[in-house]
């Protein structure tokens, strides 16, 4: 079984900042995909970044990039020039590859809480 | 851009009641998802279809059922609510040739 740990509850960084936010999980698995959810305080689902296990560059969206690292099993996300609206829960999730119209589902850590003070 | 759409957007149910929850996926793709998200806790799977057909099946009680229909709409069917059913439930769609998953705004369910 697939397991996802976020192991900072909560995290605090100033406007215009770099933070970190730090992601480990355990598969068997080789082929899957990793991904980093932002759930502000409306509670919508937003997906911010993802990345393909068997690409070894590291995604790219903006201001937000991860530090994937297979071997370690780790997948961070860097969030640069911080602001006011990046307040809220970031949930980092695995995904199994599936094939041929398989269906996979999502497995989450227990999130990241990150205020963004001014 | 055509979002998930999820209706109820709020639903206040009683014990022992019945409740329905109806998602739309995105135009195109056949594949959805349910999740639950109790209090402070990271969703959780509940059940998916594919093509019509259940696809994968999480930890849904028994009290609970679901199906995707012919135009891909799902719905959700929970009875004999209990209040530890209370829960922001999204339902999330995928293209089939994807593997991207796109979350509606959730049904919140509140059982008193």
């Amino acid at each position: 079984a697939q397991t996802v740990t976020q192991s900072q509850p909560e995290m605090s960084v100033q406007e215009a900042e770099t933070v970190t936010l730090s992601c480990t999980y355990d598969t068997s698995e080789n082929n899957y995909y990793l991904f980093w959810y932002k759930q502000p305080p409306s509670r919508q689902m937003i997906l911010v970044i993802r990345q393909e296990a068997y690409k070894q560059q590291n995604a790219t969206e903006n201001r937000f990039s991860v530090n994937f690292q297979k071997a370690a099993k780790s997948f961070s996300l860097k969030i640069s020039d911080s602001q006011l609206g990046d307040t809220a829960m970031y949930f980092c999730a695995f995904m199994k590859r599936g094939y041929g119209g398989a269906t996979n589902k999502l497995i989450f850590g227990t999130g990241t809480l990150l205020a963004v003070q001014p | 851009a055509a979002g998930v759409i999820q209706s109820p957007r709020h639903l206040i149910k009683e014990k022992r009641e019945t409740a329905t929850l109806k998602c739309y996926p995105i135009p195109r793709h056949d594949t959805v998802y349910w999740y639950q998200q109790g209090p402070g806790q990271d969703p959780q799977f509940l059940i998916s279809f594919y093509e019509k057909m259940q696809s994968d099946k999480g930890s849904i009680p028994d009290r609970f059922s679901a199906q995707q229909f012919s135009d891909y709409h799902s719905e959700l069917n929970m009875s004999s609510l209990e209040l530890g059913d209370s829960a922001l439930y999204f339902c999330a769609s995928r293209r089939g040739d994807g593997y991207e998953q796109y979350f509606g705004p959730g049904t919140r369910l509140t059982v008193t």
